[in-house]
């Protein structure tokens, strides 16, 4: 069965950081499009950073330059560090596999998510 | 960015209605559009990708069409566990965006 586990989440103070994981089981995350989305509480999606097959990797405008996307073949796990914590990123973070490696195509495995608190 | 627009916001309806739910996008997007459904607590699931095409293990009660700026989601017979949310999403450009989703309830 493919799956992903996300973990890290917790209680952060404003400017601090946190490094969220997830690992995968039943696919290999070197060969696929890995995305981060999150969901504040009571609000709707929002997708945040994707990584590449190749490596490459976007990000929302809402994280660029705070938040890094990452992978570790050999643990077949993505990351995702968040440096420079705003209230505002107050969310559950979800880590998603695209269906295909179609620069196109939808969120077809999902994780059940980490919630992130930042506040004093 | 590409803002997607979901209507209505919340709709009821009964076990074995017919409903739609469209979206819009500010843009044109192709056929790169998708579904989503969430429950309270879980995390999304996906429905339709490509505008159209229904994924692996969904009913076929669900349906999907559109085209361009303008897209809907059918259930053509409600069931009890189809009231959740309900999301679209497109995967035109980047940053990907989603709507701000419509609120399925029981009448």
């Amino acid at each position: 069965e493919m799956q992903l586990v996300e973990s890290g989440g917790g209680l952060v103070q404003p400017g601090g950081s946190l490094r969220l994981s997830c690992a995968a089981s039943g696919f290999t995350v070197s060969s696929n499009y890995m995305s981060w989305v999150r969901q504040a509480p009571g609000k709707g999606l929002e997708w945040v950073s994707v990584i590449y097959t190749g490596g490459s990797t976007y990000y929302a405008d809402s994280v660029k330059g705070r938040f890094t996307i990452s992978r570790v073949n050999s643990k077949n796990t993505l990351y995702l560090q968040m440096n420079s914590l705003r209230a505002e990123d107050t969310a559950v973070y979800y880590c998603a596999r695209a269906r295909t490696t179609d620069l196109h195509d939808a969120f077809d495995i999902w994780g059940q998510g980490t919630m992130v608190t930042v506040s004093s | 960015d590409v803002q997607m627009t979901q209507s209505p916001s919340s709709v009821s309806a009964s076990v074995g209605d017919r409903v739609t739910i469209t979206c819009r996008a500010s843009q044109g997007i192709s056929s790169w559009l998708a579904w989503y459904q969430q429950k309270p607590g879980k995390a999304p699931k996906l429905l339709i990708y490509a505008a159209s095409s229904l994924q692996s293990g969904v009913p076929s009660r669900f349906s999907g069409s559109g085209s361009g700026t303008d897209f809907t989601l059918t259930i053509s017979s409600l069931q009890p566990e189809d009231f959740a949310t309900y999301y679209c999403q497109q995967a035109n450009s980047f940053p990907y965006t989603f709507g701000q989703g419509t609120k399925l309830e029981i009448k």
